[in-house]
């Protein structure tokens, strides 16, 4: 069975600076994806970043980044130029391209930024 | 459309109480998954449909909890009897078939049983 693990329960960072979240899983598939969501205080889930598995290049959006290291299985989000409005819950999350489209979460890392 | 409809918003019931939870998922979409947040365990996935067919229910915790998927438009978790150890957050969310596309999340219901 696939895990997400994030190793990282609380993170801080500095107003205006780079913050990197880890998330690790395990799985024997090949074909998959892999999603970075933000959960502000609201409960709101947002989607920020996708990655598919056979894409070599690291997905970006705006000051949101990944570095996908698919041997390693490391699926890490860099958040450039922190903003106080980024601070919330960051999940990871795995989709199976076999297993039905099974979508499964790590634990969350919650980042706080302080001015 | 309106997103995914989760309702109530908060339940605090009391031990022993039967508790349902409802979702409407975004018309069209094709999966239905129900999650569970709490601080200890982040997003577990409790169970998810396909078609309204339950396709994975390993994450269902005890027999106490049961949900069901009458047709595109609806489903429900319910848990009977409940125990204080079920409060949390219970999440529904919905997408496409396309496992690349994203899932979209309600709300979610806070659940506290006393």
């Amino acid at each position: 069975a696939q895990t997400v693990t994030q190793s990282q329960p609380e993170m801080s960072v500095q107003e205006a600076e780079t913050v990197t979240l880890s998330c690790t899983y395990d799985t024997s598939e090949s074909d998959y994806y892999l999603f970075w969501y933000k959960q502000p205080p609201s409960r709101q889930m947002i989607l920020v970043i996708r990655q598919e598995a056979y894409k070599q290049q690291n997905a970006t959006e705006n000051r949101f980044s990944v570095n996908f290291q698919k041997a390693a299985k490391s699926f890490s989000l860099k958040i450039s130029d922190s903003q106080l409005g980024d601070a919330a819950m960051y999940f990871c999350a795995y989709r199976s391209n076999n297993q039905g489209g099974k979508l499964i979460f790590g634990q969350g890392t919650e980042l706080s930024v302080k001015p | 459309d309106a997103g995914v409809i989760q309702s109530p918003r908060h339940e605090v019931t009391e031990m022993g109480q039967e508790v349902t939870l409802r979702c409407k998922p975004i018309s069209g979409h094709d999966y239905l998954f129900w999650y569970r947040q709490t601080m200890m365990r982040g997003l577990e996935l409790l169970i998810y449909f396909n078609n309204n067919v339950p396709i994975d229910d390993s994450g269902m915790p005890e027999d106490r909890f049961s949900a069901k998927m009458p047709n595109a438009s609806f489903s429900t978790l319910k848990i009977q009897p409940s125990e204080p150890r079920d409060s949390a957050v219970y999440f529904c969310a919905s997408s496409l078939m396309a496992p690349n596309t994203e899932a979209f999340f309600g709300q979610g219901t806070r659940l506290t049983v006393v």
